[in-house]
């Protein structure tokens, strides 16, 4: 069975930095896209970014570029999304999703989500 | 990038009417790539669609999927009790993803 568990609900100050986890089983970890969705409070998705873990190569939306860093490491079957500066503005549910082995694939499954909460 | 924007904001219908719903991108979606996904309230999103009329696995036969090019619907052709709930598309077919905005299908 095809399980992304991501890792718990956070509370940070502004300026601090997270890392959140995605852990992967149940399939090859390292031949499936990972993708990373952003729902802010009572709103809509948003794509991102993506990693194949594979190699690690990585693309990001332009709005998300220079904002976050995904990675990811095989070894563990996780893959991470992470902040140097948490704004307020990052306040949002964050969820881990998975396609097909090609880029060229939409989420089938996805993980539970993590809500991280920004406020001084 | 691909900008998808979705109509109606809100559906209103009552359990048993049809529901159409538009997506439509700003150019044109390669290869048909797109889904339909639904949310429900403190949940995550569940893949209904991909390929544009392609129904993911254990998804019922009422929904459906239909278009191509710049212009997407999905169709449920007659409303369970749970069905209201908020549905997405999404491109996967460029070097970025995107979503659009949402439907919000409520219970009139």
């Amino acid at each position: 069975e095809v399980q992304l568990v991501q890792s718990g609900a956070e509370v940070k100050k502004p300026g601090e930095s997270l890392k959140i986890s995605c852990k992967g089983s149940g399939y090859s970890f390292t031949s499936y896209w990972i993708g990373w969705v952003r729902q802010m409070p009572g709103k809509g998705l948003e794509w991102m970014g993506i990693i194949y873990p594979g190699d690690s190569d990585t693309r990001y939306s332009p709005s998300f570029q220079g904002q976050v860093t995904i990675s990811a490491d095989k070894s563990i079957s996780t893959a991470y999304l992470q902040w140097s500066s948490l704004k307020a503005s990052d306040t949002a549910m964050y969820y881990c999703a998975i396609g097909g082995g090609s880029y060229y694939a939409p989420f089938d499954y996805w993980g539970q989500g993590t809500l991280v909460t920004v406020s001084s | 990038e691909i900008v998808l924007t979705q109509s109606p904001g809100t559906l209103s219908l009552s359990p048993g009417e049809r529901a159409t719903l538009s997506c439509r991108a700003s150019q044109s979606v390669s290869s048909s790539y797109l889904a339909w996904y639904q949310q429900k309230p403190g949940q995550a999103p569940r893949l209904l669609i991909y390929g544009a009329s392609s129904r993911a696995t254990g998804i019922p036969d009422r929904f459906s999927g239909s278009g191509s090019g710049t212009d997407f619907t999905l169709t449920i052709s007659r409303l369970e009790p749970e069905d209201f709930a908020v549905y997405y598309c999404q491109q996967y077919g460029s070097s970025r993803y995107t979503f659009g905005q949402g439907t919000k299908l409520e219970i009139k």
